[in-house]
């Protein structure tokens, strides 16, 4: 079985300060995928940035960027230059990766970024 | 649109009726996901389907909820007999098909159900 920890409930940050949250991952699988999802009051899953088992590079989206430690199975996000906009609920997922692995997301718990002036 | 599209966005319904969410992915898309959001849960997958396979069913909690898909495309989630812990929100997901490595999920926004 494979899980996600999300250690943070909440957090506060800064407006165009940057801000890391924290994704552990258990998995038993060689090849796995982490995603990081962006939910705002509106109810939406929006897609953030993905990083793949195998990736040598830790994976970056504009203001996102993925800090990837296979060995600590440790997948951080980090938002530079905060904006009011990024206040929402933030969910780390893990799924297996192919072939036969299925598709299925694991979500973690999520952590409730609050972007003040 | 572009994205995917669930209806309704909002359901009220009375403990022991039958409801119906519906989910249209997004063009081209040849997997579906049903995610059920609650307070309690988090985020729990329920059902996959991909093209013409037999659909992942390993996370429907009871024999109350069942889903198809007609025709490769659009998707109902039917939920029998509703329950009061039925009430979540309901997240219907899309993405190309598997085996590809990055293969995103991309998601609507929800049905809220809430069950009286």
């Amino acid at each position: 079985a494979q899980k996600i920890t999300q250690t943070q409930p909440g957090m506060f940050v800064q407006e165009k300060e940057a801000v890391t949250l924290d994704c552990t991952y258990d998995t038993s699988d060689q090849s796995y995928g982490l995603f990081w999802y962006k939910q705002p009051s509106s109810g939406e899953m929006i897609f953030l940035i993905y990083q793949g088992s195998y990736d040598e590079q830790n994976a970056t989206e504009g203001r996102y960027s993925l800090n990837f430690q296979k060995a600590r199975k440790s997948a951080n996000l980090v938002i530079s230059a905060s904006q009011l906009g990024d206040s929402a609920m933030y969910f780390c997922a893990i799924r297996r990766g192919p072939p036969g692995g299925g598709n299925k997301l694991t979500f973690g718990t999520g952590t409730q970024l609050k972007v003040e002036l | 649109g572009a994205g995917v599209s669930q209806s309704p966005s909002n359901k009220v319904t009375e403990k022991g009726k039958d409801v119906e969410l519906r989910c249209d992915p997004i063009s081209g898309h040849t997997a579906l996901y049903w995610y059920r959001q609650s307070l309690g849960q988090g985020l729990e997958f329920l059902i996959y389907f991909q093209g013409n396979s037999a659909p992942d069913k390993s996370g429907l909690p009871s024999d109350r909820f069942s889903a198809e898909r007609t025709g490769g495309s659009v998707s109902t989630l039917t939920i029998q007999r509703t329950q009061q812990e039925d009430s979540a929100v309901y997240l219907c997901a899309s993405s190309f098909p598997s085996g590809r490595a990055k293969n995103i999920q991309y998601f609507g926004a929800g049905t809220r159900l809430s069950v009286l």
